[in-house]
């Protein structure tokens, strides 16, 4: 009854290889995060889609690209892998029409490229 | 655009002492939500505590307290009777209407035994 969960929990690549991470809510929410906690555990968001549409990109390079199948999942995938890529990534979720915007997190991929 | 500073990158107390973890954002709007955010080592965000920026009243969960300073804009977490499973990464952080969740860089908190 996992409430948001990715796959994997971990993965290890080689710089150049294209990866994918999956995130899939139970929660019925409308809206979904893809964040980034670097080395120094700062975690800053990369997307958000609501609905299924785009509503936030930051300044994210063009080899991250998040798709949404649906409302219920947002997968990320990551072309021509970096060092610079490795990372703890976070999927969440948020029901949107609610008062508090309250940010469901899935358990974090650790991404290591070597 | 909106900031949060944690000015703690690391805290320790003993067990069972009282902690007071500080944030301090800044933003021009007038209603908005703040959060903290607990991170353990297993890595998983977990949800402590939430305020409203239009209520007065400080939030409150078990063990867990903020004080709010709205003029101050000033959003510190205090944990109370400090168990070893309080040892984690704390996030603030701030939401304002469709806009991301900002977070600030978090404060290493270590309970000691």
């Amino acid at each position: 009854d996992t409430a948001v969960s990715q796959t994997p929990k971990y993965l290890v690549t080689q710089m150049g290889n294209d990866k994918s991470i999956k995130c899939e809510q139970n929660l019925g929410h409308d809206t979904m995060y893809w964040y980034k906690q670097d080395s120094k555990k700062f975690l800053k968001i990369m997307f958000s889609y609501n609905n299924k549409e785009l509503i936030i990109n930051e300044t994210v390079p063009n080899r991250f690209s998040p798709k949404s199948p649906d409302k219920a999942h947002l997968n990320l995938h990551i072309n021509s892998l970096e060092l610079g890529d490795s990372a703890v990534y976070f999927c969440a979720s948020s029901p949107q029409d609610s008062g508090f915007y309250e940010q469901y997190f899935g358990p974090g991929t650790r991404l290591t490229v070597t | 655009a909106q900031t949060v500073t944690q000015s703690q990158p690391e805290m320790s107390v003993q067990e069972a002492e009282t902690v007071t973890l500080s944030c301090t954002y800044d933003t021009s709007e007038n209603n908005y939500y703040l959060f903290w955010y607990k991170q353990p080592p297993s890595r998983q965000m977990i949800l402590v505590i939430r305020q409203e920026a239009y209520k007065q009243q400080n939030a409150t969960e078990n063990r867990f307290s903020v004080n709010f300073q709205k003029a101050a804009k000033s959003f510190s977490l205090k944990i109370s009777d400090s168990q070893l499973g309080d040892t984690a990464m704390y996030f603030c952080a701030f939401h304002f209407g469709n806009e991301k969740l900002t977070f600030g860089t978090g404060t290493r908190l270590t309970i000691i035994p």
